[in-house]
């Protein structure tokens, strides 16, 4: 079965500064990945997918998230954070079937300090 | 173009009562899917549906029923309301495999 997991449950970065958010995965083939953003009362927003070629991946709202096979990792990157990128954020892969569940982590909560 | 709606927002039941919370797409897409969200469990599969006709069951599909009548509904059913089940509901639907979700603003539900 798959499997995501995000390692970081809070990060807290300063306007302007960098951001990377750890997302690891398990899965036997090759993944369908996802990165969905969440604001407060709302539903999911996709950020990027990735499902083959080039493993750097750009998104909305100047995100990209690289990914590594030999990690098993599918970390999301901004060189300098927004105070309205303040959310929770949800890596997930999805099955390379039909049916195509989707497994989500357990979210990373971003705070932006001024 | 609405894309997924979701009714009601808010639901407070007591526990042992039954209600259904209601999802619907115009986007004409096969796969539909409820999540339930719990803080600092992420979003678990309850039910999803790959077309009209054909349901499954999620990773936590206990306490709940679904059906898939036509292309753009996919109701989720709770039979008798428990305190577990207190959290917030999301629709979902896809196109093909590989797609994103759309996901739908959420149900809010309170059992006490």
């Amino acid at each position: 079965a798959q499997s995501v997991t995000q390692p970081d449950i809070h990060i807290t970065v300063s306007e302007g500064a960098s951001l990377e958010l750890r997302c690891n995965y398990s899965y036997g083939a090759t993944p369908y990945l996802f990165w969905y953003v969440q604001s407060p009362g709302q539903g999911l927003q996709l950020l990027l997918k990735y499902f083959s070629g080039d493993t750097l991946v750009q998104g909305i709202k100047g995100f990209e998230a690289e990914f590594k096979r030999s990690q098993s990792s599918f970390n999301l990157r901004k060189p300098s954070v927004h105070w309205s990128d303040a959310a929770e954020y949800f890596c997930a892969v999805g099955e390379n079937t039909n049916a195509g569940k989707s497994t989500f982590g357990d979210g990373t909560t971003l705070t932006v300090k001024p | 173009n609405a894309g997924v709606t979701q009714t009601p927002k808010f639901q407070v039941l007591k526990t042992g009562q039954s209600m259904t919370l209601q999802c619907a797409q115009d986007m004409n897409h096969e796969y539909m899917s409820w999540y339930r969200q719990d803080p600092g469990m992420g979003l678990r599969l309850i039910h999803y549906s790959v077309g009209a006709g054909i349901t499954d069951q999620g990773e936590v599909p206990n306490g709940y029923n679904v059906s898939r009548s036509t292309t753009e509904d996919f109701p989720l059913r709770l039979l008798s309301a428990a305190p577990s089940q207190t959290s917030v509901y999301f629709c979902a639907s896809r196109g093909t495999s590989g797609d994103e979700q759309y996901f739908g603003p959420g149900t809010r539900l309170t059992v006490t």
